[in-house]
């Protein structure tokens, strides 16, 4: 089965601080991606990368870095969190292949900006 | 801008009842179509996946109905159990650069006993 570890699973940051949510993946998946869910916008892509060095632009990527230093991990930078970042954060990993896409999410990081 | 479109927002069905949750997307060119599933407190999952070669597929109680012409998909599930009751993604795969998905808003789905 798939694994995907986020750290922390919650975290309570104030306004102006910065903030890392680290995601770590033993799938030795190249792809990787960082969303996040709000009621009723459902799952936005912030960043994802194609392997290790490599990180591109979701959909949402304003006030988000992403580093990905090696094929396990990846995380997402919040250098000035703000309260509209509070929100879930899930990380995920899958393969790139011509007949599907399956991506693994981990079980998803509760940040509070305050 | 969405590109993946989701109604209803949110179902409420009685067990045993046909639960039919709708999809439509923009993009032509999208060639991948999975639907993903999440429960309370957990990670979404991938549940069932389609692509535009066939217009059904079906695994169990779960069947897509997928509809190129009109960019229309639909989940049927049948005979609805209340361990169905979960929030449901429809996503679509982008046909080029990263084949990332694009997910739907969801929709949440409560099965009464």
């Amino acid at each position: 089965e798939a694994a995907v570890t986020q750290s922390p699973r919650n975290k309570v940051a104030v306004t102006g601080g910065k903030v890392t949510l680290s995601c770590n993946q033993t799938n030795n998946h190249n792809n990787m991606y960082w969303y996040r869910q709000d009621t009723g916008h459902g799952l936005r892509l912030i960043h994802y990368s194609y392997g290790a060095g490599s990180t591109e632009k979701g959909d949402i990527p304003d006030g988000y870095k992403a580093s990905r230093p090696s094929q396990e991990n990846f995380s997402l930078i919040l250098e000035l969190a703000t309260p509209s970042q509070t929100s879930v954060y899930f990380c995920a990993s899958g393969e790139r292949r011509a007949a599907n896409t399956e991506v693994f999410f981990g079980k998803g990081t509760r940040l509070t900006v305050v | 801008q969405q590109q993946v479109r989701q109604s209803p927002q949110s179902l409420t069905v009685w067990e045993g009842e046909t639960a039919i949750l709708n999809c439509s997307y923009e993009d032509s060119t999208f060639d991948y179509f999975p639907w993903y599933w999440q429960f309370p407190r957990e990670s979404p999952a991938l549940l069932i996946a389609i692509r535009p070669v066939s217009n059904k597929k079906e695994d169990g109680r779960f069947t897509i109905f997928f509809n190129k012409r009109e960019k229309k998909l639909s989940l049927h599930i049948t005979d609805s159990q209340p361990g169905d009751s979960a929030t449901y993604f429809c996503a679509a795969r982008a046909s080029s650069g990263s084949w990332q998905l694009i997910f739907g808003s969801g929709t949440q789905l409560t099965v009464m006993p």
